[in-house]
């Protein structure tokens, strides 16, 4: 399994509250990815990052915004919760660019926004 | 505008049988597609993969089929086993971008 960690694993805030949730990975990776998961929604993706200091939106990005300082490190933050963020969060690796290499997922991230 | 689309909300099978997951797309550039499998409270696996220069691709029980004129692609698992069950997503990849777009799922229940 690749070496994916993401912190917390779940989550109870409360609308209005700044979140950041951590990924983690240990594969020295160029490709850091963070989804969202959603019933009737699949999988999408939130935000991306093709190295450091190098990120670019994903087609659910209002909301969010994302850092990454080093290339195992992939923060996803939330400034101001709301409740239809609530939702479970992947954060995802993949090792070459061309898009010709799958994705590796995280536990996920499950977060309540009350 | 969904460009990746798993019509089937659910499937239901015995074990043993073959289990066919279907996917179509929109997007004629996509030319990589990938199959993962997600159980609960875990994230999704790699499953198997298809380039756009093959028809078919096979992994043990898991065969991908690609037809391209249809924009049409199937997992197909012979014999299915309860082990099985769990929620298939499609995914579909564009030459050149390091971007995945997935579609919504297919739940599969393996009954023993």
């Amino acid at each position: 399994d690749a070496g994916i960690t993401q912190s917390p694993r779940h989550k109870v805030t409360e609308t209005g509250t700044p979140v950041t949730l951590r990924c983690h990975q240990t594969e020295n990776h160029r490709y850091m990815y963070w989804y969202r998961q959603d019933p009737g929604h699949g999988l999408r993706l939130i935000h991306y990052s093709y190295g450091v200091k190098d990120t670019d939106k994903g087609e659910v990005s209002d909301g969010y915004s994302v850092s990454r300082s080093k290339t195992e490190d992939f923060l996803l933050t939330l400034e101001s919760a709301t409740s239809s963020q609530t939702s479970v969060y992947f954060c995802a690796i993949s090792g070459a660019s061309g898009g010709y290499n799958e994705q590796f997922f995280g536990p996920g991230t499950r977060l309540t926004v009350l | 505008d969904q460009q990746v689309k798993q019509n089937s909300p659910s499937l239901s099978v015995q074990e043993g049988r073959i289990s066919i997951l279907n996917c179509d797309y929109t997007n004629s550039m996509f030319d990589y597609f990938l199959w993962y499998k997600k159980y609960p409270a875990e994230g999704p696996t790699f499953l198997i993969s298809i380039s756009s220069i093959k028809d078919k691709n096979e992994d043990g029980r898991f065969t991908v089929f690609l037809n391209k004129s249809a924009k049409h692609l199937s997992l197909h698992i012979v014999p299915s086993q309860p082990g099985d069950s769990a929620v298939y997503f499609c995914a579909a990849a564009q030459g050149g971008s390091e971007k995945l777009v997935f579609g919504k799922g297919t739940k599969l229940t393996v009954n023993p």
